[in-house]
C-alpha cells in the first residue's frame, strides 16, 4: 500500500552487515533523492541517511546508502542489538510535491 | 536544541474537526520548512502537508479537500485542522522540520514525539 516497497522483515546476528532494499519508481526514487529512517521502540523517526549516502552528524559510519536506479539500499555493518529498530526509506514524489515513504522494514538481531 | 512538541485531544468523534498545534522551541520557526505527518500500523508513515513560515505550503491530495493549516508567529506554532474525520484518521501524528532552511525536500531532522488520534464515537 505503501509508495515505496521495503520488505516487512529483516535480521541479521551481531557483527553481521544486512541490507536492506527500497524499490520506487521514475516519478521518486528515479528522479529524487532517498533518505532513510530509524524508528526504535516508541520513539520518533530519526533521520539517518539522507541525499541517498550522506549521514547526519552522529550517525555511525556503519550505516551507509545508496542509490541505483528506481531502488536504493541501506546497509547495516557491525550489527549491534541497538540496531534493532524499523527502518523507512522516503523520498520526494514529483506529481505529489511532497515525500513518500517506504512500508517499514522490521530489523531483528538474533 | 530544537524541540518540536504536538498537542491536541486524543480523542475525536467521526465526522467532527481534528485540531493539532505544534510547539517548537530551541529555535525560531522562521527560515524552515514544517510538515505534518502521520503514523499507522497499517498505512505506515504519510506525509500530510508542509508550511513554510511566509505562508507557502502544499497538501497531500488525498487530504486537502478537509486540511486546514496555520502558523502563529508570536508563539513559535503551527497547527493542523482536518475535518470530517473517520475512524481511517486515527494515527499517531508528528510534526517535523527539513534539515535545510530555506528548502524542503523531505529530509527531516527534527521530529516530535508524535501524538496519538483516535477517532471514534
Amino acid at each position: 500500500q505503501s509508495v515505496l516497497t521495503q520488505p516487512p522483515s529483516a535480521s541479521g546476528t551481531p557483527g553481521q552487515r544486512v541490507t536492506i532494499s527500497c524499490s520506487g519508481s521514475t516519478s521518486n526514487i528515479g528522479s529524487n533523492t532517498v533518505n532513510w529512517y530509524q524508528q526504535l521502540p516508541g520513539t520518533a523517526p530519526k533521520l539517518l541517511i539522507y541525499s541517498n549516502s550522506r549521514r547526519p552528524p552522529g550517525v555511525p559510519d556503519r550505516f551507509s546508502g545508496s542509490k541505483s536506479g528506481t531502488s536504493a539500499s541501506l546497509a547495516i555493518s557491525g550489527l549491534q542489538s541497538e540496531d534493532e529498530a524499523d527502518y523507512y526509506c522516503a523520498a520526494w514524489h514529483d506529481s505529489l510535491n511532497g515525500p513518500v515513504f517506504g512500508g517499514g522494514t522490521k530489523l531483528t538481531v538474533l | 536544541q530544537v524541540q518540536l512538541q504536538e498537542s491536541g485531544p486524543g480523542l475525536v468523534k467521526p465526522s467532527e474537526t481534528l485540531s493539532l498545534t505544534c510547539t517548537v522551541s530551541g529555535g525560531s520557526i522562521s527560515d524552515y520548512y514544517w510538515s505534518w505527518i502521520r503514523q499507522t500500523p497499517g498505512k505506515g508513515l504519510e506525509w500530510i502537508t508542509y508550511m513554510y513560515y511566509n505562508g507557502g505550503t502544499n497538501y497531500n491530495p488525498s487530504l486537502k479537500s478537509r486540511l486546514t493549516i496555520s502558523v502563529d508567529m508570536s508563539k513559535n506554532q503551527f497547527s493542523l485542522k482536518l475535518s470530517s474525520v473517520t475512524p481511517a484518521d486515527t494515527a499517531v501524528y508528528h510534526c517535523a522540520r527539513e534539515m535545510t532552511d530555506g528548502y524542503t525536500n523531505g529530509e527531516f531532522d527534527h521530529w516530535g514525539q508524535g501524538t496519538l488520534v483516535t477517532v471514534s464515537s
